[in-house]
């Protein structure tokens, strides 16, 4: 089993509309989340940090569920410039900075 | 801009040779990481230096290896080039406090491509 899964998509979402998607990771005791975004062929960037009760960034709405250990996404009234891959990332903590990352879910904003 | 860049942006090395990837973190910084992109997958970890020190290592062979220097860039070296060692390389510098949420933010990237 993969430490961090998500949905691949894509997820064809037309403008203006609503999109969410979620991924699981596999340890319970994982200390911190992240949302990234990644262009084609561009870096990781860093979308938003996940708190345990929720977090809002604008039309960005996170989610942490601990008891099932999964995170959401939720993106409202989408842009053409939020299409993008979406990466999940998790720091299982330990002390260290390693991040697992999901494969990513991908978002087409179409016109 | 994170303020992270990467030298070179490409490179194309054959098997068996041996590559040198290189970071300069964001000022006031004293963590770098290491992750290898493989296309269509997420980063996966190598290892973190902290104040010059290998501080946890991923799953990746020997003949990957690295370096800080005093003023936190970075060097990624690979020996004996595989063809899957073809990838994006990618570094990301971070501030390491005790206690505190450690958020990474990652350079360009040097895309390998291993003939």
């Amino acid at each position: 089993r993969k430490e961090v899964e998500q949905d691949p998509g894509p997820f064809n979402v037309p403008e203006g509309a609503t999109v969410a998607f979620n991924c699981t990771y596999s340890n319970s005791a994982s200390q911190s989340f992240f949302w990234y975004r990644q262009d084609c062929r561009k870096e990781p960037k860093l979308l938003m940090s996940v708190y345990s009760s929720g977090n809002e960034d604008g039309r960005f709405t996170a989610q942490l569920n601990r008891a099932s250990q999964y995170i959401s996404l939720l993106i409202r009234d989408s842009k053409l410039s939020d299409s993008a891959t979406y990466l999940c990332v998790v720091n299982p903590g330990g002390g260290w900075g390693k991040l697992q990352f999901g494969a990513g879910t991908q978002v087409v904003v179409t016109p | 801009e994170t303020g992270v860049t990467q030298s070179p942006t490409h490179l194309i090395k054959t098997r068996g040779q041996q590559v040198t990837l290189r970071c300069s973190s964001q000022s006031g910084h004293n963590t770098v990481s290491w992750y290898q992109q493989a296309l269509g997958q997420g980063p996966q970890f190598i290892f973190q230096y902290y104040r010059e020190e290998e501080n946890g290592r991923g799953n990746f062979p020997p003949r990957f290896s690295g370096l800080q220097f005093p003023n936190y860039s970075s060097e990624l070296n690979v020996n004996a080039l595989e063809l899957d060692d073809s990838a994006l390389y990618l570094c990301a510098s971070s501030v390491k406090l005790a206690g505190a949420r450690e958020t990474q933010y990652f350079g360009p990237g040097t895309r390998l491509l291993v003939l």
